[in-house]
């Protein structure tokens, strides 16, 4: 089956420096690719995701790139705030998985200090 | 604010309690999950339900008991549970039968069981 590795659990980084976090999936026939971040106290909220025909994609200072013959993708926020401290989690799906399930990474710790 | 309502946002039950968790969406999606969460680690999916049908049971102990009684509704019936069931459960909904749909969470109910 899917899995998915996430790397690093833990980033500490300045505020204004950027943060990059990297996934690698095993199955090449998933084709679909979101990233969530989740605050204490709250649920994962969905923040960029990419599809399997699409190399990279922008929202803000958040950017998502995929790379497919490598079967990795990565997480990229520029001019880091202390508001961007959270767990970030990647996730992937199956093309022919209807049910939906998603297969997370296990998560990254973001701490951006003042 | 989260378009996934989760209610309540905190239980404390004892293991021969019954209990419901109940999780609202207004986003016209047919597709509802639920997962268990426990602390630094990814959600783990329980149950799909797909079009008010249950497609997929993650192999979840019987003391979980699902129902979907509309488009709108899903709850999680609790009975008998053990203290390692305490963990924050999370709902979540999307458009389905598209693996390329993103899912929204709420933010999740909190139980401890004593």
């Amino acid at each position: 089956g899917e899995n998915v590795e996430q790397h690093p659990s833990t980033l500490s980084v300045q505020e204004g420096d950027s943060a990059v976090i990297k996934c690698t999936y095993s199955d090449s026939a998933s084709n679909y690719f979101p990233w969530y971040k989740q605050e204490l106290g709250k649920g994962p909220q969905l923040i960029i995701d990419i599809r399997s025909n699409v190399g990279e994609k922008k929202d803000q200072r958040i950017a998502v790139t995929l790379n497919k013959t490598a079967k990795h993708f990565s997480l990229h926020i520029t001019e880091t705030q202390p508001e961007d401290s959270a767990v970030y989690f990647c996730a992937a799906r199956h093309t022919y998985n209807q049910g939906g399930k998603l297969i997370f990474g296990q998560g990254t710790e973001l701490s951006v200090k003042p | 604010d989260t378009e996934v309502t989760q209610t309540p946002k905190h239980l404390v039950m004892g293991m021969t309690n019954k209990k419901s968790l109940k999780c609202e969406q207004h986003m016209g999606h047919r597709a509802m999950y639920w997962y268990k969460q426990k602390a630094k680690k990814p959600p783990e999916l329980m149950f799909v339900y797909s079009y008010e049908k249950l497609s997929i049971n993650e192999s979840v102990p019987s003391r979980f008991s699902p129902e979907c009684p509309n488009s709108s509704l899903l709850n999680l019936h609790l009975h008998a549970l053990q203290p390692e069931d305490s963990a924050l459960y999370l709902c979540a909904s999307s458009r389905p039968g598209q693996a390329d749909q993103p899912q929204h969470f709420g933010d999740g109910t909190r139980l401890s069981i004593l």
